[in-house]
Order: structure tokens, then C-alpha cells, then sequence
């Protein structure tokens, strides 16, 4: 069964800075690989997947992803926060053939004025 | 284009007492999900619809747990009778249809605590 984990419960950044949150997978094969955000009392909202292709996975809001097969992760990125990205961040993983997201447990973003 | 509604947003019961959630996914959704979204944790997926016929609910737990999705469309989450471990942000998705590649859309979720 695949498996997601996201090494850092709370990341602190300032406004204006780049932000790199982290995810490792595991999974026997190439997976589907998501990122969602959930502000507070929202549901989650897609940024960015990775299916196949370009490794590299341009999303909304101005974040960027890429899939490092030899590393199994799947890090988010974003050259320059705003105030608005305050939120929580999941990363999940698909097994291929039966789509079932597998959730990690979250980053949550704070962003310092 | 509406997103995915549910109803209640909260909900504060006792334990044993029993408590039902509603969805109406995004219009033409064929497929519906409910997770289960403890503090502190990823969402877990409870039961997952094809139109009207269950896909897989095998970490749903059946003996105080159920859900149907009558017409295909609105879906119900029932919890009787309910636990303190099922506190939780319960969030319900929809997509076209189930190929792999298809975006999950979730809505606000209902936050239940159970005293």
C-alpha cells in the first residue's frame, strides 16, 4: 500500500520569501501525486498532480511541484509567499489503477508580515 | 458552476447519540466521496460512490457507520450511535467519474464533536 509523509507539522516563513514544503512517498511503481490546500474552514482545494510527463508541475496560485523518482518525493514550491497562503498543505499519493489518495498528515504554513 | 454543498457545518451530539450528514456534489458528478478528518491528520476516505452503487467502503466501519447515495446524486453519512473518536471534520468530495485522473472536488466539510 502507498504511503505519504510530510516531515515538518508547521513550517514558518516570511512574506516575500520562497517556500519549499516536503513530501516522501512510497510506492512500488510510478504514482499519481497531489498537492491540496485547506484554508481554516474550507475543504481542500487542488493546486497542482502529477500523472505522468514533465517532472516538473506547474499549479495555481503561483506553486510549482517537482517529481523526483530517485528521491520518491514530491516538493512543493513557491518563489515568493503572500499572507493569503497562510493555510494547511497535503500532499497526497495514488496507487495507479485504483484511485484512492492516500493523505499525509500536513504542513501547516504560517507566513510571518 | 456550484461546488460541492453539505450540511450541517457543526454539530455538537453526546455519545451514543446519532447524527446525519448531507452532500449534494457538483452537478454531473458521477462519483461522490466522504473522508473522515481527525485533528491533526490527513482525510481518510470512508466509502466511495459510483452514481448510486458503493465502490469501495472498506474503512468504513459498518457497525455504527452508514452512507447512501439514493438517485445517484445527494448523499447521507449516518453515525449511530456515535463514539468520542468520531470527532472529526467530516468532508465530502465529488468527481466526473473514477479513471485515475480525475479532480477530486471537496466541499467545506461539517465538524462534529461528540461529548
Amino acid at each position: 500500500a502507498q504511503s505519504v509523509t510530510q516531515p515538518d507539522i508547521h513550517i514558518t516563513v516570511s512574506e516575500g520569501a520562497s517556500l519549499e514544503l516536503r513530501c516522501n512517498y512510497s510506492y512500488g511503481a510510478t504514482p499519481y501525486l497531489f498537492w491540496y490546500v485547506q484554508s481554516p474552514g474550507q475543504g481542500l482545494q487542488l493546486l497542482l498532480k502529477y500523472f505522468s510527463g514533465d517532472t516538473l508541475v506547474q499549479g495555481i496560485k503561483g506553486f510549482e511541484a517537482e517529481f523526483k523518482r530517485s528521491q520518491s518525493s514530491f516538493n512543493l514550491r513557491k518563489p515568493s509567499v503572500h499572507w493569503s497562503d497562510a493555510a494547511e498543505y497535503f500532499c497526497a499519493v495514488g496507487a495507479r489503477g485504483s484511485y484512492i489518495p492516500t493523505f499525509g498528515r500536513g504542513t501547516s504554513l504560517i507566513v510571518h508580515p | 458552476e456550484a461546488g460541492v454543498a453539505q450540511s450541517p457545518r457543526y454539530k455538537i451530539i453526546e455519545k451514543r447519540q446519532s447524527v446525519a450528514f448531507w452532500c449534494n456534489p457538483i452537478s454531473g458528478h458521477a462519483t461522490l466521496y466522504w473522508y473522515q478528518q481527525i485533528l491533526g491528520q490527513g482525510p481518510k476516505l470512508l466509502i466511495q460512490f459510483q452514481n448510486n452503487g458503493v465502490v469501495d467502503d472498506s474503512q468504513l466501519p459498518k457497525d455504527r457507520f452508514s452512507a447512501e447515495r439514493l438517485k445517484g446524486v445527494d448523499s447521507t453519512l449516518k453515525i449511530q450511535p456515535a463514539k468520542l473518536e468520531d470527532s472529526a471534520v467530516y468532508l465530502c468530495a465529488s468527481s466526473l467519474q473514477v479513471t485515475g485522473q480525475e479532480t477530486q472536488y471537496f466541499g467545506p466539510g461539517t465538524r462534529l464533536l461528540v461529548l
